[in-house]
């Protein structure tokens, strides 16, 4: 069954530098999401990409924060100067369509996560 | 502000045990609510409801939506060990593209 991948399932940086967490999404889906979670907290929306550009953002996903479709199966996301509050799981995931469209719901697809440490 | 709020948020049963888990939301244009099983990392899907009254089964796990109370109920009977994990609703709003979590319950099943 095709899943969603993300790499690396465990970083550690230090406090203001740069990170770029990977994701492939499933190959026929056109939306992809990024989430997070910090430990011991609900599961929250950060940005919906969909051909080419972001659709959908939360206030969570500030300046310090992009995502990028390099090629054709890779989706990223960028931390420009990480804080130590950035650091939580964070779940890349994808759909077919849109979350909701004219045909009805489509439900997205989670990856494994990659837990990011901020020290 | 959205709000999804799940109880309880820890529930600790024997194998054999049935379970209900429930989730209420406060939200602007609610279109659909869904439930997540998530073990080790993952969340994986287990049920979108949108219609109020119309009860969703697979196995030993079922769903419904009350959209007049504005709550879902996830059942779970016969429980096992394996059912075990942090079970998470999570509502959609129409027009929006983003999924609105509550905080979870861990269910632990003990044998």
């Amino acid at each position: 069954e095709p899943e969603v991948t993300q790499t690396p399932s465990h970083q550690v940086t230090q406090m203001g530098q740069e990170v770029i967490l990977r994701c492939v999404p499933i190959s026929n889906h056109l939306y992809f999401y990024w989430y997070r979670q910090i430990l011991g907290q609900k599961v929250e929306f950060l940005v919906s990409f969909y051909n080419n550009e972001i659709s959908e953002k939360s206030e969570i996903f500030d300046d310090q924060f992009s995502v990028e479709r390099p090629d054709g199966s890779n989706f990223t996301l960028k931390i420009r100067s990480t804080k130590l509050e950035d650091s939580a799981m964070y779940f890349c995931a994808s759909s077919v369509r849109g979350q909701v469209w004219a045909g009805g719901i489509n439900e997205q697809y989670f990856g494994p996560g990659t837990r990011l440490t901020v020290t | 502000e959205d709000k999804v709020v799940q109880s309880p948020l820890s529930l600790v049963v024997h194998e054999g045990d049935t379970v209900t888990l429930n989730c209420s939301y406060e939200v602007t244009n609610f279109r659909s609510l869904l439930w997540y099983k998530q073990e080790k990392k993952a969340p994986t899907f287990l049920f979108m409801l949108t219609s109020s009254g119309i009860e969703k089964k697979s196995g030993r796990l079922s769903s419904i939506l009350d959209k007049k109370e504005l709550f879902s109920i996830l059942n779970i009977t016969a429980t096992q060990t394996g059912d075990s994990a942090i079970y998470l609703c999570a509502v959609i709003i129409q027009g929006a593209q983003k999924l609105v979590f509550g905080q979870g319950t861990r269910l632990t099943i003990n044998p």
